[in-house]
């Protein structure tokens, strides 16, 4: 099993939808947790960065972790074409990544119809 | 603001042909990371540099090195080149006194080896 599940998609709804992107993970050490939102052939771009438990809200996207239960998820308000890309969680035990870098999910491929 | 810049954007080698990849942090970020991307696959580590000093080694294969030089620029040298190493390179870098923020991604290196 790997260390990091997420539903590869492709997730399709319609602009203006509030979409939910989810991971879960079994790796208790985790403490840092991120998003990135990677278009085709680019590089990942970070969206959002959470330490241990908690919400986060940035805009249009907010960040929940819940450490108890292994899971975290990215939610998207007044979703628009744009967000079309593919979503990867990302998560670490050290700032950083330490020896093990980054643990990323598979990423979510979102579709959002105009 | 000034971004990772990674070069080239792409390349098209041989097998058992060499390869250098570079990357530019963005200033004043002390720490480069290297990361690589299969089709349809999640970014994986491969090593880390902290100060020009490795910090961190992940799943590099002994054919690959890679340094951090005095202007904080890394590269990633590739030898013996296999059909298998055809992957996005991605390079990020990030700041010792602002790890609570995630690193920021490079927009790679498409490497073909043919």
């Amino acid at each position: 099993q790997k260390e990091v599940e997420q539903d590869p998609g492709p997730l399709s709804v319609p602009e203006g939808a509030i979409v939910s992107l989810n991971c879960t993970y079994s790796n208790s050490a985790f403490q840092y947790f991120m998003w990135y939102r990677q278009y085709s052939r680019k590089g990942p771009e970070l969206l959002m960065y959470t330490y241990s438990s908690g919400n986060k809200e940035d805009g249009r996207f907010t960040a929940q972790v819940d450490k108890s239960s292994k899971y975290i998820s990215l939610f998207i308000r007044d979703s628009q074409p744009s967000d079309s890309a593919t979503y990867l969680c990302a998560m670490s035990a050290l700032p950083g990544g330490g020896a093990d870098g980054l643990t990323f999910g598979k990423g979510t491929h979102l579709i959002i119809q105009p | 603001a000034a971004g990772v810049i990674q070069s080239p954007r792409h390349l098209i080698k041989e097998k058992r042909e060499t390869a250098t990849l570079k990357c530019y942090p963005i200033p004043r970020h002390d720490t480069v990371y290297w990361y690589q991307q299969g089709p349809g696959q999640d970014p994986q580590f491969l090593i880390s540099f902290y100060e020009k000093m490795q910090s961190d080694k992940g799943s590099i294969p002994d054919r690959f090195s890679a340094q951090q030089f005095s202007d904080y620029h890394s590269e990633l040298n590739m030898s013996s080149l296999e059909l298998g190493d055809s992957a996005l390179y991605f390079c990020a870098s990030s700041s010792s006194w602002d790890r609570n923020y995630g690193y920021t991604f490079g927009s790679g290196t498409r490497l073909t080896v043919v």
